[in-house]
């Protein structure tokens, strides 16, 4: 079966802009979280949704917001990029229990 | 105040011989664990995982134990081969209610050398 899907797989903004990432999970699954990578700050927790509602938000300015659409895929938003907004920023699908996560291979953004 | 803590960024081992990945925690709360495998430019991939009321958990070459009394827990790989290069992330939760968050570590980098 598919995997988890995100779009796109690179993208570059300036400083200011604003940014709309994607992610289709896997068939099935109805929770999908998204997570920011940095390379010194490991994985850190954006936020979840289940069923169109986010269950859970992690420790990010509003700047940094999301959505899920009835078929389950989701969008994350970031407003007013900031240079440290650069980071691989990753999407997981889940039936909606902790057994484990499947993620996506991410989008590199890049701020400049 | 990092909650999930992988204190060796990276580890070398030969070909054949084990591989211990350690994590410590900080959060009595967490109940639920796993490890995660991650090759660049790809995302983290699902290992195995362990509920706080086990202290082991084994599936093929890989083991996992946790010592709750010590906030501990560790990642065995036997025997370790040059395809197992990655960086292996730990992860916790404290599965409270609805809370499927996972908190990470920032992982060790594990290098298998032929």
């Amino acid at each position: 079966k598919a995997g988890v899907t995100q779009t796109p797989r690179y993208l570059i903004k300036t400083r200011g802009q604003q940014v709309t990432l994607s992610c289709s999970p896997i068939s099935g699954h109805r929770s999908v979280s998204w997570y920011q990578q940095t390379p010194g700050q490991g994985l850190q927790f954006l936020f979840e949704y289940f069923s169109e509602t986010q269950r859970n938000k992690g420790n990010f300015p509003g700047r940094f917001s999301g959505r899920q659409f009835s078929n389950s895929r989701s969008e994350m938003n970031v407003s007013t990029l900031e240079l440290g907004d650069s980071a691989l920023y990753l999407c997981a699908s889940s039936v909606g229990d902790r057994n484990g996560y499947t993620f996506g291979s991410g989008t590199r953004l890049t701020v400049v | 105040d990092q909650q999930v803590k992988q204190n060796s960024p990276s580890l070398s081992v030969q070909e054949g011989r084990i591989s211990i990945l350690n994590c410590d925690y900080t959060n009595s709360m967490f109940d639920y664990f796993l490890w995660y495998k991650k090759y660049p430019a790809e995302g983290p991939t699902f290992l195995i995982s362990i509920s706080s009321i086990k202290d082991k958990n084994e599936d093929g070459r890989f083991t996992v134990f946790l010592n709750k009394s010590a906030k501990h827990l560790s990642l065995h790989i036997v025997p370790s081969q040059p395809g197992d290069s990655a960086v292996y992330f730990c992860a916790a939760s404290d599965g409270g209610g609805s809370n499927y968050k996972l908190t990470f570590g920032k992982g060790t980098l594990l290098t298998v050398n032929p």
